[in-house]
């Protein structure tokens, strides 16, 4: 079994709301990733988790927050954006750093 | 720095017919290759990988892929294919070692007509 979940599917928001968006995973995998996707562009890259911790925050604007409360879980915390950030949010998980990623269905954040 | 350029943004092929995408990397080592596929409004899914060993990777769905360390090219391949197959194809290129993650190509869209 190779899935990674995503909730919510689809999100509206308004640039004063809090929203967070979950990923989950049971394939045993220790590093865990965030990307933001642009329509008609590929993923690009947010935050590393590996083995719970951050490992790689790609310069990320700090209205994103991540969050990592177990191996299986990962969270996307969401505060004052803007409606340049609307987007696909990706969420993949991998066996190590170097291992395959494999994604989840994303989440379609709409930002007004 | 690795990259990885697909040079076609679009290609259209008729049903039936063969496939072949194209993808060239630049890596300083030998470097860890992957296909995805994404369906309008969906996630990524995996089609086929390289790490090391035979230069040609089988892969799902009938997609098959080679390696080919001279001309730095991880090019995809499909003897005939289905108007399901119409979807972004990204290639991506890892690392083997280090602190890297994956860097994607920019994707081609394959298009088929009837």
């Amino acid at each position: 079994d190779t899935e990674v979940t995503q909730t919510p599917k689809h999100l509206v928001m308004g640039m004063t709301n809090k929203k967070s968006l979950k990923c989950e995973q049971h394939m045993g995998h220790r590093a865990m990733y965030w990307y933001k996707q642009k329509a008609k562009k590929p993923p690009e890259l947010m935050f590393v988790y590996s083995y719970e911790k951050l490992s790689i925050n790609e310069s990320v604007p700090s209205r994103f927050s991540p969050e990592c409360p177990n191996s299986s879980l990962l969270n996307l915390h969401l505060h004052a954006l803007q409606p340049e950030d609307s987007a696909l949010y990706l969420c993949a998980s991998s066996q190590g750093l170097q291992e395959t990623q494999y994604f989840g269905p994303g989440t379609r954040l709409l930002v007004l | 720095a690795q990259s990885v350029t697909q040079p076609d943004i679009h290609i259209t092929v008729s049903e039936g017919a063969s496939l072949e995408l194209r993808c060239n990397y630049s890596y300083g080592a030998t470097p860890y290759l992957f296909w995805y596929v994404q369906s309008p409004g969906q996630g990524l899914q995996l089609l086929l990988k390289y790490f090391s060993g035979d230069t040609l990777v089988q892969g799902i769905k009938g997609f098959e892929a080679e390696f080919k360390r001279s001309q730095s090219s991880f090019n995809l391949r499909k003897p005939s294919v289905h108007w399901s197959d119409a979807a972004e194809y990204f290639c991506a290129v890892g690392a083997q070692s280090g602190y890297s993650t994956l860097t994607f190509g920019k994707g081609t869209m394959l298009l088929v007509s009837p």
